[in-house]
């Protein structure tokens, strides 16, 4: 079935260090693939996405590219600030029936000091 | 637009109580759904909805019903609460979509005791 797997966290950086956050996936067809977010206290919000290979979705200075030779759509950011402290999910919608369902990663913690 | 609005926020339940969480949407979206949010498990599919009148289970239904009567709102039911359904509640909604391409808009969740 569906699955997303994604490096675990919890991940502290400094403000202006690069970040990379790992997902793989595994589905059938092509699906499309996301990154959410969710601040202290709030629900998820979508950060951003790509619906096809070699697709690079982008937002907020974060960038992730959809590999399908590799199943991968690592999450980098090349200088972060304490306000992209949040949790970050990578998940993956399907493509056949109920394919607006989500399947996510575990999440990973991301604190950034200044 | 209130985007996806969830009520209560937080609930205490002791064993054997049941409660319906709230959800309701104001942007005419085709698709809801609920997860439920535990430590290191990411985000589960509970239940979801394509329509008004029709639904469909996710990963982890057991313990739990829905309807969808109404475009707009679509509750969450408890018969007879565990503490194993102690969790955080979050309702999303999108446009329908067969590719899955479409955004999910999230509410604010529900956080959910279990004694």
């Amino acid at each position: 079935g569906d699955s997303v797997t994604q490096m675990e966290g919890p991940v502290t950086l400094s403000e202006e260090a690069f970040l990379t956050i790992n997902c793989t996936y595994t589905a059938t067809g092509y699906p499309s693939l996301f990154w959410y977010v969710q601040y202290p206290g709030e629900g998820l919000q979508l950060l951003l996405k790509a619906t096809k290979a070699d697709d690079k979705g982008s937002n907020k200075g974060f960038e992730a590219t959809y590999r399908k030779e590799t199943t991968s759509f690592h999450l980098e950011k090349g200088s972060v600030q304490v306000s992209d402290s949040a949790v970050y999910f990578c998940a993956l919608s399907g493509y056949q029936t109920g394919a607006n369902n989500l399947f996510f990663g575990t999440g990973t913690r991301l604190t950034v000091i200044p | 637009n209130a985007g996806v609005t969830q009520t209560p926020k937080f609930q205490v339940l002791k064993t054997g109580q049941s409660m319906t969480l709230q959800c309701a949407q104001d942007m005419n979206h085709e698709y809801m759904s609920w997860y439920r949010q535990d430590p290191g498990m990411g985000l589960r599919l509970i239940h979801y909805s394509v329509g008004a009148g029709i639904t469909d289970q996710g990963e982890v239904p057991n313990g739990y019903n829905v309807s969808r009567s109404t475009t707009e709102d679509f509750p969450l039911r408890l018969l007879s609460a565990a503490p194993s359904q102690t969790s955080v509640y979050f309702c999303a909604s999108s446009y329908s979509n067969r590719l899955g391409q479409e955004t999910q808009y999230f509410g604010p969740g529900t956080r959910l005791l279990v004694l």
